[in-house]
């Protein structure tokens, strides 16, 4: 069955350290790959996207994720959290053809220490 | 280029009664999906739209159904309000037919409650 993982339900990291968000998909094929995030009572805003084109994506407000094939991850990453970063992100796959609707992880709420 | 706009942004319905929620995509844009959010079960996707064809359908009764209009607007329906049905329902819409290389672009919700 498609499925995303995302394997953390909850991160904490310090304002100014590294984030890391992992998120792993089952495929017999690549699919499209997006992360998404949402702040409270907000809609979803995308961040990136991947589609078969360069493995290493560059999104909005720092944020980048690595397509590994071999391992079947999309982790998302970010060299320095900023506040305004706390938030839930959600991992989603597109696979496209006859399933085009989006399947979503279980999200990751990024907490960010002063 | 205004987003995806959803009505209304909040709703509070009985037990029993049925309920229209609407979504006007971004402009040009002709694909529409629909996706409901709780808690305990995360974002689950309903269907979706193209040309005013229902193309897929996610896995809910038959009381949650849906429409697309020619200027690509489109609305789902709830009938027979369950408490279970409380949730925020959010639309996202997308250029292309099948949304890969595109994305989607997502509304701020309708959040439902039902009493």
């Amino acid at each position: 069955a498609q499925s995303v993982t995302q394997l953390d339900s909850h991160v904490s990291v310090s304002e100014g350290t590294p984030v890391l968000l992992r998120c792993n998909y089952s495929s017999s094929y690549s699919p499209s790959l997006f992360w998404y995030v949402q702040h409270p009572n907000k809609g979803l805003q995308l961040l990136l996207k991947y589609t078969s084109a360069a493995t290493l994506v560059k999104g909005i407000n720092g944020f980048e994720a690595e397509f590994k094939k071999s391992e079947t991850s999309f982790h998302l990453t970010k060299p320095s959290a900023h506040m305004s970063d706390a938030a839930e992100y959600f991992c989603v796959v597109n696979y496209g053809g006859a399933t085009n609707k989006l399947i979503f992880g279980t999200g990751t709420l990024l907490a960010v220490q002063p | 280029k205004a987003g995806v706009t959803q009505t209304p942004r909040y709703l509070i319905k009985t037990r029993g009664q049925q309920v229209t929620l609407s979504c006007s995509p971004i402009s040009g844009h002709r694909s529409v999906s629909w996706y409901q959010q709780t808690p305990g079960q995360g974002l689950q996707f309903l269907f979706e739209y193209f040309s005013e064809t229902q193309r897929n359908k996610g896995n809910f009764p038959g009381r949650f159904s849906g429409r697309q209009f020619s200027n690509s607007r489109s609305e789902m329906n709830v009938s027979t309000l369950e408490l279970g049905d409380s949730a925020l329902y959010l639309c996202a819409s997308s250029p292309s037919g099948t949304g890969t290389f595109y994305g989607y672009t997502f509304g701020s919700g309708t959040r439902l409650t039902v009493v």
